[in-house]
């Protein structure tokens, strides 16, 4: 099975920061790769498809980079919407795998 | 408006049964692949299955490889997932989604396996 690594697994920001998260693949995926928004009690929100690709309605201050087996999730400016916990999803190899996680957390 | 409704959660004991579904709307169910994902208590997602439209082909995650079933009814927009042998590990919320890469997700359904 092909593994995600993603880091950091928390992150404290402030509103107007430039965060990055960051997915490593175990074995290369291409740009099958996927971001995901989950806020408790919600239904998780793709933000990202192959990589790069923002979702319709997602702001533009999300952008997904990368190929391969290194891929990075930035928010540009964050805002108080944006804190809820991130995954990155490999889709290319079955079975499908998530990254751990990262809870992004208010300073 | 797009539209995926789980039900069938609940309480069940260790070794038990228990059949998911997930009813669609706002969309050609025919024409997507169908998933589901899972995310117990204090943990991360995890993918769990999928129906694929194009051969009706089925994947699944090792933890549960062997003891689900994902199935599905085209002529009802239902999907389906039949888990047997439940252990307390299976235990989370049930999430059904939409599409190869997951573009649309309902709001999960709770099972609790629990003597």
């Amino acid at each position: 099975d092909i593994q995600m690594t993603q880091s950091p697994s928390s992150l404290s920001a402030s509103v107007g920061d430039r965060v990055t998260i960051t997915c490593r693949a175990s074995q290369g995926i291409r740009n099958s790769l996927g971001w995901f928004q989950h806020k408790p009690g919600k239904a998780p929100e793709r933000l990202i498809y192959a990589a790069s690709s923002l979702e319709s309605g997602v702001p533009s201050r999300f952008s997904g980079s990368g190929s391969g087996t290194e891929f990075t999730l930035t928010i540009s400016s964050l805002q108080p919407e944006d804190f809820a916990t991130y995954y990155c999803l490999q889709h290319n190899t079955y079975p499908y795998t998530f990254g751990q996680g990262t809870k992004l957390e208010i300073k | 408006e797009v539209q995926v409704v789980e039900s069938g959660g609940g309480l069940v004991q260790p070794g038990g049964s228990l059949r998911l579904s997930c009813a669609a709307s706002g969309f050609s169910f025919t024409t997507y692949d169908m998933s589901w994902v899972r995310q117990a208590p204090g943990k991360g997602l995890e993918w769990v299955s999928v129906i694929r439209i194009r051969d009706g082909s089925t994947y699944y995650g090792d933890s549960v490889k062997g003891r689900f079933t994902i199935s599905r009814d085209n002529s009802k927009s239902t999907l389906y997932l039949q888990m047997n042998s439940l252990r307390a590990e299976d235990t989370a919320v049930y999430y059904c989604t939409k599409g190869a890469h997951l573009d649309y997700w309902g709001q999960g359904t709770l099972v609790t396996v629990s003597s």
